[in-house]
């Protein structure tokens, strides 16, 4: 059971338009939501992260946008760069009683993006 | 260690010998994962540990996979009699989960590729 798809299996934009990443997941009890993005050969670095009590969490050329109604969330790359090429990947956890996400990261299959110049 | 150093980074091994993969996570990060990514697919939850507690072994496929961690610090993983369905990168990632408000961020090693012929 996939709890968290990727349905774009690639993306291609062109510099300097929006990137747009999307993320669906079924389980409501995730409450953390978090993108990583993985250059071949190399093991995913962390990009950004929203929890479930906002909608929105932005990081310089990054945007996450939380759905909790549609279970769906975004990544928004404004504006896009040829060095963005990578595998992005969703990921949703849940919390503790201490509000702060724990154990294992339960991942989507992955979005090739490329940006061409 | 300044990131997450796993070994060996390649691994070519005949169907039905023992592998074994190891993983330094950053020093202090008390939470270390096991994860694998097959051909094309997402990365899959094997292995999770968290200081003395018992791990989380709910992702582990088969008996054939096992993993230990001496020390609360250097994790093995380790295949028994390996067949071809078992290649893929292998990937290890550890955490400092403070246990302040907010998302539990992995960080990656660049992986294990194993392939078995």
């Amino acid at each position: 059971d996939q709890q968290v798809k990727q349905n774009s299996p690639s993306l291609s934009v062109q510099e300097g338009r929006i990137s747009i990443l999307n993320c669906d997941y079924t389980n409501s009890m995730f409450d953390y939501f978090l993108w990583y993005k993985k250059y071949p050969a190399e093991g995913p670095t962390f990009l950004i992260s929203i929890s479930s009590i906002k909608d929105k969490n932005e990081d310089g050329r990054f945007t996450v946008f939380l759905n909790k109604s549609a279970k769906h969330l975004s990544l928004h790359i404004v504006p896009s760069q040829p060095g963005d090429s990578a595998v992005y990947f969703c990921a949703a956890s849940f919390s503790n009683a201490g509000g702060t996400s724990y154990g294992k990261l339960t991942f989507g299959q992955g979005t090739i993006l490329t940006v061409h110049p | 260690g300044a990131g997450v150093s796993q070994s060996p980074s390649n691994k070519v091994t005949e169907k039905g010998k023992d592998v074994e993969l190891r993983c330094d996570p950053i020093s202090g990060h008390t939470a270390l994962y096991w994860y694998r990514q097959s051909l094309g697919q997402g990365l899959e939850f094997l292995i999770y540990f968290q200081g003395n507690s018992a791990p989380d072994k709910s992702g582990l496929p088969s008996d054939r996979f096992s993993a230990e961690r001496t020390g609360g610090s250097v994790s093995t993983l380790t295949i028994q009699r390996t067949q071809q369905e078992d290649s893929a990168v292998y990937l290890c990632a550890s955490s400092s989960r403070s246990g302040i408000g907010g998302a539990n961020v992995l960080t990656f090693g660049a992986g294990s590729r194993l392939t078995v012929l």
